[in-house]
C-alpha cells in the first residue's frame, strides 16, 4: 500500500462547479496534512494545510480531515479555469507523536476546469 | 525573502558526467529536502536535513547520488556518474520545525543524454 494515495484523474469539472479532490494515507500517526497545487512546468505551491479533524476554509478552498478514516479532501468552490492544475496531497508522518519532519506526497490529481 | 533558490534551472549533460545541483533554503528554515519528480514516479523524497545534518537518505536511489549541507544556507545534490534514467526535475524545499509546511524552489530540470 502506498503511503499517500490519490486518484490521478483527470478530474474535469465545469466552470463554477465544486471540484472535490480526495486523498488517503496509511500512517495512522500522521500529524499534519497539506495540499499543494502545481501548474505544468512549475514547482508545487502550498494552498492549504490542516492539522485537526474537521473542516478548514480559506476563500474558495476547504480542506477536510478525518483521521479515523485516514482521509483528507480538498473542495474548490466556484471552480475557475485558472484552477486547472495538478493537486498534490502531502502527509507528515510520525511515530509515537513525534513527527519525522518530512512530507510524503501522493501522485497528484489532475484537475481540468472547462469554461 | 527571495524564497528557495535553486541553480541551475536547466542542465543538459552527457551520460557519465558529474552533475551538481545547488540550493539555498529560506533563511531561518531548519529543514531542507531534496525531491525528484518524474511522470512515472511522481514526487519522491531523496534526502532531508535538519540543522544541516542528514536525517534520512533512504530515498537516494544508489551510491551515485550524494548530498551535502555544509551550512544553513547551502546544499548540494551530486550525481556521479550520471545516467539517462536520472533525467527528471529535482526540487529543493525548506521548512521550519517538524510540522511546518515546505516551500519549494523552482526546480532544476536535468536531462542526461
Amino acid at each position: 500500500q502506498k503511503e499517500v494515495e490519490q486518484n490521478s484523474g483527470p478530474l474535469s469539472v465545469p466552470e463554477g462547479a465544486i471540484a472535490s479532490l480526495n486523498c488517503t494515507y496509511s500512517d495512522r500517526g500522521s500529524q499534519s496534512f497539506f495540499w499543494y497545487r502545481q501548474y505544468s512546468g512549475k514547482s508545487p505551491e502550498l494552498i492549504m494545510f490542516i492539522y485537526s479533524n474537521g473542516d478548514k476554509e480559506d476563500g474558495r478552498f476547504t480542506a477536510q480531515l478525518n483521521k479515523a478514516s485516514q482521509y483528507v479532501s480538498l473542495l474548490i468552490r466556484d471552480s475557475q479555469p485558472s484552477d486547472s492544475a495538478t493537486y498534490l496531497c502531502a502527509v507528515n508522518p510520525s511515530r509515537g507523536g513525534t513527527s519525522y519532519g518530512k512530507l510524503t506526497f501522493g501522485q497528484g490529481t489532475i484537475l481540468t476546469v472547462h469554461p | 525573502d527571495a524564497g528557495v533558490i535553486q541553480s541551475p534551472r536547466h542542465e543538459v549533460t552527457e551520460m557519465g558526467q558529474e552533475v551538481t545541483l545547488r540550493c539555498k533554503p529560506i533563511s531561518g528554515h531548519d529543514y531542507l529536502f531534496w525531491y525528484r519528480q518524474t511522470m512515472m514516479r511522481g514526487l519522491e523524497l531523496l534526502i532531508y536535513f535538519n540543522n544541516n545534518v542528514p536525517i534520512d537518505d533512504s530515498g537516494m536511489p544508489e551510491d551515485r547520488f550524494s548530498a551535502k549541507m555544509p551550512n544553513a544556507s547551502f546544499s548540494t545534490l551530486k550525481i556521479q556518474p550520471s545516467e539517462p534514467r536520472d533525467s527528471a526535475v529535482y526540487f529543493c524545499a525548506s521548512s521550519i520545525g517538524t510540522f511546518g509546511e515546505a516551500f519549494f524552489g523552482q526546480g532544476t530540470r536535468l536531462t542526461v543524454v
